[in-house]
């Protein structure tokens, strides 16, 4: 069964700093795709960042990047220059055998949240 | 603007009573998908349709139903055979094949009395 790992529940960081946010997940598909969202306290689930299982290059959206480790199985999210605005819940998704039959479902890690000190 | 709108915004139902949450997307996507948080907790597959007219269960569809009648619409309805219905939903379109990335809605909260 495919399982998301995210083991820090909480994490806090001074404003400016760069912070890391783990994930790991257990599969057997050679094909998938990772996701990182982020829930402020209103609730809404923001897109952050797509890596796909077959992309050598980590990926990168402005502040954020993906540490993917293939081998480790491991998909850490990098934010740099956290701003005040970053304290959320963040969370890791897969989906597994991605453009199969998968259907583009979801699996969930349990949320890390961040608190960004002034 | 595209996106994807969730009404109600709060849900208030009583015992014994089924609620049905809307769900509108205006972007085009084939595939839709509800799922429930709890507290604390990840996100739980409810429903997902990849198509009008045809829709499955995911992993905690008890006591839950859907329609897909419009591409752009996916109702949820949370029946009285839901025993812990009191959670946040939201719902997701997913953009298609190449990445398979999902947008979501703002979330209804629904609680029961």
């Amino acid at each position: 069964a495919q399982k998301i790992t995210q083991t820090q529940p909480g994490m806090f960081v001074q404003e400016k700093e760069a912070v890391t946010l783990d994930c790991t997940y257990d599969t057997s598909d050679q094909s998938y795709g990772l996701f990182w969202y982020k829930q402020p306290s209103s609730g809404e689930m923001i897109f952050l960042i797509y890596q796909g299982s077959y992309d050598e290059q980590n990926a990168t959206e402005g502040r954020y990047s993906l540490n993917f480790q293939k081998a480790r199985k491991s998909a850490n999210l990098v934010i740099s220059a956290s701003q005040l605005g970053d304290s959320a819940m963040y969370f890791c998704a897969m989906n597994f055998n991605a453009g199969g039959t998968s259907y583009g479902k979801l699996t969930f890690g349990q949320g890390t949240i961040l608190t960004v000190h002034p | 603007d595209g996106g994807i709108t969730q009404s109600p915004k709060y849900l208030f139902r009583k015992e014994g009573q089924n609620v049905t949450l809307s769900c509108e997307q205006n972007l085009n996507h084939d595939a839709m998908y509800w799922y429930r948080q709890d507290p604390g907790q990840g996100l739980r597959l409810i429903y997902y349709s990849q198509i009008v007219n045809d829709f499955q269960k995911g992993d905690i569809a008890e006591g839950y139903s859907v329609s897909r009648e419009k591409k752009e619409s996916f109702p949820l309805t949370v029946t009285s055979a839901q025993k812990n219905p009191t959670a946040f939903y939201l719902c997701a379109s997913r953009e298609g094949q190449l990445t398979d990335t999902q947008y979501f809605g703002p979330g209804t909260r629904l609680t029961v009395l």
